[in-house]
């Protein structure tokens, strides 16, 4: 059984350029979050996909956007990023979509840093 | 708004010094709360999961605890390898995400 995987591990952008990132889900998991942590921070909630639908969205704006592919993996994409973006990305997977109350298994998350 | 509030940010202990980690919350209806830890540079490892105020769950040197306002993760006899950021989350009812707090960083000391 294959855990989270995300790709890149780091990544080192300029403020208005454009990121994708990407993340496998475990094995048998039909739903990925996405979670955004601050040094020092909890992780905050992006969104979550479940069955290739987006299933729930935190509070960031229009610009984070995301997809799920057949295969339950996932990208978040970033556009005109600015400095505050500077931040560890982290994809969890679930099984369970709507029914919640499930643990989430996080991969390491990529460390963006925006200059 | 559903909240988490962890305490301390900070714990320095000797190792073999037993001590407790708070999490208090308020949610619109739990649906679970959730315990991870977090080494340096990667994601959250799930610990456990409480549903209901009274629920008591242990995993080795682990005992977390649950009641309507707050959970607290117990450390017995800690080691130095239990070292690492403790994070408390809470799932309500008809939400699909989970609010984290900020976390407890915990060193054990040899």
């Amino acid at each position: 059984e294959t855990g989270v995987t995300q790709s890149p591990t780091h990544l080192i952008k300029t403020r208005g350029q454009q990121v994708t990132l990407r993340c496998s889900s475990q094995s048998g998991h039909n739903t990925v979050s996405w979670y955004q942590q601050a040094l020092g921070q909890g992780p905050q909630f992006i969104f979550q996909y479940y069955r290739e639908e987006e299933n729930g969205r935190g509070n960031f704006p229009p610009r984070f956007s995301g997809l799920q592919f057949p295969n339950y993996s996932s990208e978040l994409n970033v556009n005109a990023l600015e400095l505050d973006d500077s931040a560890l990305y982290l994809c969890a997977s679930s099984l369970g979509g709507t029914a919640g109350g499930e643990k989430l298994f996080f991969g390491s998350g990529t460390q963006l840093s925006v200059l | 708004e559903d909240q988490v509030t962890q305490s301390p940010e900070a714990l320095r202990l000797q190792e073999g010094e037993s001590s407790s980690l708070n999490c208090s919350y308020t949610v619109s209806g739990l649906r679970g709360l959730f315990w991870y830890r977090q080494d340096p540079g990667k994601g959250p490892e799930f610990l456990f999961t409480l549903y209901s105020a009274g629920e008591e769950k242990e995993k080795e040197r682990l005992k977390a605890t649950l009641t309507k306002k707050e959970s607290f993760l117990h450390i017995t006899a800690p080691k130095p390898e239990d070292s690492a950021t403790y994070l408390c989350a809470v799932q309500a009812r008809g939400n699909n995400d989970m609010r984290f707090g900020a976390g407890t960083r915990l060193t054990v000391k040899p």
